[in-house]
């Protein structure tokens, strides 16, 4: 499997733009999250997926954000209209729960710059 | 709710020292523990985990040992190397529940 793949892996944009992040988990896992990392907040949980169903979106950080998991391939986080505070390293990752807790897979992220 | 505390960063050591960073958890079950490396400019990989009392996780030189009287998931190296240089987050989970993280440890490695 290729692991969990991101795309865009840089994104640049201006103020205002809508921003929509791309994310595909590994085949046959079940649960998907969305995390935001930056310098000054550190890692940060936005929402979380279980058999596409949203489960715990608390950390969703103000009505701008939206998540969606339309299928179990394939989930988008958008941002509408993005700010300069936006920026981040955003991660996607995918785990399979349910017969143990296993450890969760990470993609490669994707940079998010708001100018 | 679940939560893990970690120690304090940066850390900086000398190629060759041994390394602990120290992991504290709270959490109401018996969740699985986790620590977790990311290098520059990258994702996070799993490093190590333990799913139960007194089970040692270990894989390339590190080690963990999940120690319910004392809720601690230290990890710990010998002997350090360059290439050791990342960020480091200790992580829990439990059940169908989502992996709650440590604020994470940056360490440096000096040759």
């Amino acid at each position: 499997d290729a692991g969990v793949i991101q795309s865009p892996r840089h994104e640049v944009t201006e103020m205002g733009q809508e921003v929509t992040l791309r994310c595909k988990p590994i085949s046959g896992h079940n649960s998907l999250f969305w995390y935001r990392q930056t310098m000054m907040r550190g890692l940060e949980l936005l929402i979380y997926f279980n058999n596409n169903v949203p489960i715990d979106d608390s950390g969703m950080p103000e009505d701008r954000f939206s998540a969606k998991m339309p299928n179990a391939s394939f989930s988008t986080l958008k941002i509408q209209p993005s700010e300069p505070r936006d920026s981040a390293v955003y991660f996607c990752a995918s785990s399979l729960q349910g017969k143990g807790n296993t450890e969760a897979f990470f993609g490669q992220g994707t940079r998010l710059t708001v100018v | 709710g679940d939560s893990v505390t970690q120690m304090e960063g940066p850390v900086t050591l000398s190629e060759e020292a041994f390394l602990t960073i120290n992991c504290t958890y709270t959490a109401t079950g018996y969740p699985s523990l986790f620590w977790y490396v990311q290098y520059p400019g990258e994702g996070l990989q799993l490093l190590l985990k333990a799913t139960k009392a007194d089970d040692k996780g270990s894989n390339k030189g590190f080690e963990a040992t999940y120690r319910k009287e004392t809720t601690s998931f230290h990890l710990e190296k010998g002997s350090v190397q360059v290439s050791d240089s990342a960020v480091y987050f200790c992580a829990l989970v439990q059940g169908a529940q989502k992996l709650v993280f440590g604020q994470g440890t940056r360490l440096t490695i000096n040759p």
